[in-house]
């Protein structure tokens, strides 16, 4: 298994431009979220999805947007980059709906808003 | 509302003393509770996670962490600290309800001296 997989690992972005972050696992998991990290604010989450074709809103969805197409795969669209999302980007997995199972990080996407 | 308080963001200790990193939780529930660490530049890894079984709860590296209902605390202890152990470390509360969000506290950047 390759686990949870992102891509690109790193991306610089002017503002206004727009772009989408891939994250995919081979686990089967039904809960896929996106997460950001900031310096001295832990992670936050984005969006998450608890199944293909269901998605939701997390602590701070605003210019992000997500779809679950297929149990594998759960893009992260920015699409007006700001600066303010100059950010690293975690995507994660989890085997059940519940909250008894640890979360699957993927390596993170580092990306910079100019 | 689920919340976690890492108590402080910078521990500074010299190699072969014991590590202490606390963390305070709010939840209206009985919850799950984990610490993960991030090193330099790197993706996030389970160190060990309390599901409602032991209290003392054992994780990878020779840490461990004690659930504390009464006192509403999960600190994260180690007897003896190593260089490697230089990293960033995460107390996550789960979110509550069905979606399996975790809460992440702000972190604690623990500095490891020779």
């Amino acid at each position: 298994n390759a686990g949870v997989t992102q891509t690109p690992k790193f991306q610089v972005l002017k503002t206004g431009q727009s772009m989408t972050l891939q994250c995919a696992q081979d686990m089967n998991h039904e809960y896929m979220s996106w997460y950001r990290q900031d310096p001295g604010m832990g992670l936050r989450l984005i969006h998450y999805s608890v199944g293909a074709g269901i998605t939701d809103q997390g602590e701070v969805p605003n210019g992000y947007n997500v779809s679950r197409s297929t149990t594998e795969d759960f893009p992260l669209r920015l699409l007006s980059a700001a600066p303010s999302q100059t950010s690293v980007y975690f995507c994660a997995s989890t085997p059940n709906r519940g909250y008894s199972y640890e979360q699957y990080f993927g390596p993170g996407t580092r990306l910079t808003v100019t | 509302a689920q919340s976690v308080t890492q108590l402080d963001s910078h521990v500074s200790v010299s190699e072969g003393t014991p590590v202490l990193l606390r963390c305070n939780y709010s939840s209206s529930y009985s919850p799950s509770l984990f610490w993960y660490v991030q090193h330099p530049n790197k993706g996030l890894q389970l160190l060990l996670k309390y599901t409602s079984a032991a209290t003392l709860v054992k994780g990878i590296n020779g840490f461990e962490a004690e659930f504390k209902k009464s006192e509403t605390s999960f600190h994260l202890t180690k007897p003896s600290a190593h260089m490697s152990d230089a990293a960033e470390y995460f107390c996550v509360v789960t979110g509550g309800g069905s979606q399996g969000n975790l809460i992440f506290g702000k972190g604690t950047k623990l500095s490891v001296k020779p």
